[in-house]
């Protein structure tokens, strides 16, 4: 089976332009995280969603926003960035009530110029 | 306050010999997970083991063991007969269950380690 699957690889945008990333879960997962990771640190969560909805948000500011769609692949786009949204940003996807479990996409690496 | 704690920048260890990372973590909440993620330079993280707050055993997959003590407060990874290809940045991570449905995990700041031939 295929594993969570991001695009693009990497991004190179300029400040205060607008990004999208995306998400693919692995196949029967329906709940799926976003991380940002800066360069020399762990990942910090972002969001998570589940059937759609938004059920946890991280400490990022509004111009960070998300949606999950019904196959369950998802959205993250950030907007007005900033040079210090550089970053590998990482998706997870979990199964179902799954507690113990949560994998993670190869990441998408974004510089803002 | 850091929830999650690893103290070891680098950690460099001979081929073939067993190392241990060092995690600590804090949390009042009595159900939690620990994770341990390998990240190569490729970026992506591979989970490599887990051990549930609950669990009477410490958890063990191939190479790879979790030395958990619950009073301590430590979840280190122990990787025996270390190979080159183990050089990577280790993450030690908790998720408790007053995060509720979220899945949010606490990553701790990485330990980089070298495997020498």
């Amino acid at each position: 089976d295929a594993g969570v699957t991001q695009s693009p690889t990497h991004l190179i945008k300029t400040r205060g332009q607008q990004v999208t990333l995306r998400c693919s879960p692995i196949s029967g997962h329906k709940s799926v995280s976003w991380y940002q990771q800066v360069l020399g640190q762990g990942p910090q969560f972002i969001f998570q969603y589940y059937e759609k909805e938004e059920r946890g948000r991280g400490n990022f500011p509004d111009r960070f926003s998300a949606r999950q769609f019904p196959n369950y692949s998802s959205e993250l786009n950030v907007n007005a960035l900033l040079l210090g949204d550089s970053a590998l940003y990482l998706c997870a996807s979990s199964p179902e009530g799954s507690f113990s479990e949560q994998f993670f996409g190869p990441g998408t690496r974004l510089t803002v110029l | 306050a850091q929830k999650i704690t690893q103290t070891q920048p680098g950690m460099f260890v001979q081929e073939k010999e067993a190392v241990t990372l060092d995690c600590t973590y804090d949390t009042s909440d009595p159900s939690y997970g620990l994770f341990w993620y390998k990240q190569p330079s490729s970026g992506e993280m591979i989970f490599l083991i887990y051990q549930g707050s609950y669990d009477q055993q410490n958890a063990t997959e191939g190479r790879y063991s979790l030395n958990f003590q619950k009073a301590r407060k430590s979840a280190n990874l122990v990787i025996s007969a270390s190979q080159l290809g183990d050089s990577a940045m280790y993450f030690c991570a908790m998720r408790e269950a007053t995060s509720g449905n979220t899945g949010k995990l606490i990553f701790g700041q990485g330990t980089t380690l070298q495997v020498k031939p």
